[in-house]
């Protein structure tokens, strides 16, 4: 079983700085999601990444294979961009998703 | 809207009552998966389907839950005798198996066991 750590579990930062979320598992797998969640429940998928870097606005998502971690970064954060971000992997030969806890973000303004 | 849609959002039931709850995934999407989340946990995976088959299914089901998806497009998840355990969000999400399987999620249906 794949096991998916983040930190950190809560964060608060001020409306315009640079937000960084971490994701480590321990196997390998075949890709990795960062979702936001809003309350209320439903969930946003924002990048499904395999390798590399991927960017979408003000969101920017890494990840490292060999060291089995990702990162998901906000530039110029904005109070709307409060959230629970969760991770989650997909093993090999496996469909289902193994989510992290979440990492709660608020952005006071 | 084209996205997975949940039926209902909210329901309130006394322990011991059935509920069912419905998935509409995206159209297309060959693939479609149950998850819970409990409070302050991330979801945790229940079962799958592709087309009407169920593939997989957790340890977490037991045999008071039953997911179908009878022919290949929606699916119903029930819940017999509930407990007061059972009290999470139920989340589906659909992917389409030939563009990268990723998972898109509907809004989920927050269940409440009195």
């Amino acid at each position: 079983k794949n096991e998916v750590e983040q930190s950190p579990q809560n964060l608060t930062a001020q409306e315009g700085e640079f937000i960084t979320i971490n994701c480590s598992y321990s196997v390998g797998i075949s890709a990795l999601h960062w979702l936001q969640q809003h309350p209320g429940g439903g969930i946003v998928s924002l990048f499904m990444l395999s390798s590399g870097k991927k960017k979408h606005g003000r969101l920017i998502a890494t990840i490292n294979i060999q060291e089995k971690h990702s990162s998901l970064h906000i530039t110029a954060s904005h109070p709307r961009d409060s959230a629970v971000y969760i991770c989650a992997v997909k093993n090999f030969g496996n469909e289902k998703l193994t989510f992290g806890t979440g990492t709660r973000l608020t952005i006071i303004p | 809207d084209t996205g997975v849609s949940q039926d209902p959002r909210h329901k309130i039931t006394k322990r011991g009552q059935n509920v069912t709850f419905r998935c509409d995934p995206i159209s297309e999407h060959n693939r479609l998966y149950w998850y819970r989340q409990t409070l302050g946990q991330g979801p945790e995976f229940l079962t799958y389907f592709q087309n009407e088959a169920q593939l997989e299914k957790s340890r977490l089901l037991s045999d008071r839950f039953s997911a179908e998806r009878p022919k290949g497009s929606f699916s119903t998840l029930e819940i017999q005798r509930t407990e007061q355990g059972d009290s999470a969000m139920y989340l589906c999400a659909s992917s389409l198996e030939e563009v990268g399987n990723e998972q898109f999620f509907g809004p989920g249906t927050r269940l409440t066991v009195l």
